[in-house]
């Protein structure tokens, strides 16, 4: 098993671009979210989903897009880069909703962004 | 959005002592994790802690969940620079039914040979 899977490892994006971070699991979990962290913030929750077809904003949602079609991928997008979202955006997956009891988020490597 | 305060924010000490990380919040969780991160890796979960009181083990790893559910600490003992790395605190979020989980910022700990 891959786990989670996500790509691009990096990138560089002009301000005002757009893009598609990729996000795909292939242990069957219904649960995926996607987190931003910053140095000194944490992770931050962007959006998440409980299952496909099915998705909800998190913390700090402005600026991204997701949709969930299958069961496997979780794509985030970015409408109109901006330098604020500059930073590293981790995809997780759990079987269940994250932090419930025995439920175990699965993180990816991490996609670095950089808007300038 | 319950917040969960982490301290110290950075730890460096020599390969062999013991130390201690907090997880503090005004907060009750419903369960609590903690994670090891390290660098250009996503985080990996150590331990998740349910029950106020609660001691778990995970070899030289000793993770408590405070008799309220408010707070946490990892105390590593004789540590190796084997556990370097970020560790995280995240609690589950269940108000309004939204099941989502709060990470505190981190201690960033780095263990010298």
């Amino acid at each position: 098993n891959a786990g989670v899977t996500q790509t691009p490892k990096f990138q560089v994006l002009k301000t005002g671009q757009s893009m598609t971070l990729q996000c795909a699991q292939d242990m069957n979990h219904e649960y995926m979210s996607w987190y931003r962290q910053d140095p000194g913030m944490g992770l931050r929750l962007i959006h998440y989903s409980v299952g496909a077809g099915i998705t909800d904003q998190g913390e700090v949602p402005n600026g991204y897009n997701v949709s969930r079609s299958t069961t496997e991928d979780f794509p985030l997008r970015l409408l109109s880069a901006a330098p604020s979202q500059t930073s590293v955006y981790f995809c997780a997956s759990s079987y269940g909703y994250i932090g419930r009891v025995n439920t175990e988020a699965f993180f990816g490597q991490g996609t670095r962004l950089t808007v300038v | 959005t319950q917040l969960l305060e982490q301290s110290p924010q950075f730890l460096s000490i020599q390969e062999g002592e013991n130390l201690t990380v907090y997880c503090n919040s005004s907060s009750v969780f419903s369960s609590l994790q903690w994670y090891r991160q390290e660098p250009g890796e996503g985080p990996v979960l150590l331990v998740t802690v349910v029950t106020g009181g609660e001691v778990k083990k995970l070899k030289r790893l000793t993770f408590q969940f405070g008799d309220a559910r408010k707070d946490s600490s990892l105390h590593i003992t004789a540590a190796q620079t084997g556990d370097t790395g970020l560790y995280l605190c995240a609690g589950e979020d269940s108000g309004a039914g939204s099941y989502q989980l709060t990470f505190g910022k981190g201690t960033k700990l780095s263990v010298i040979p």
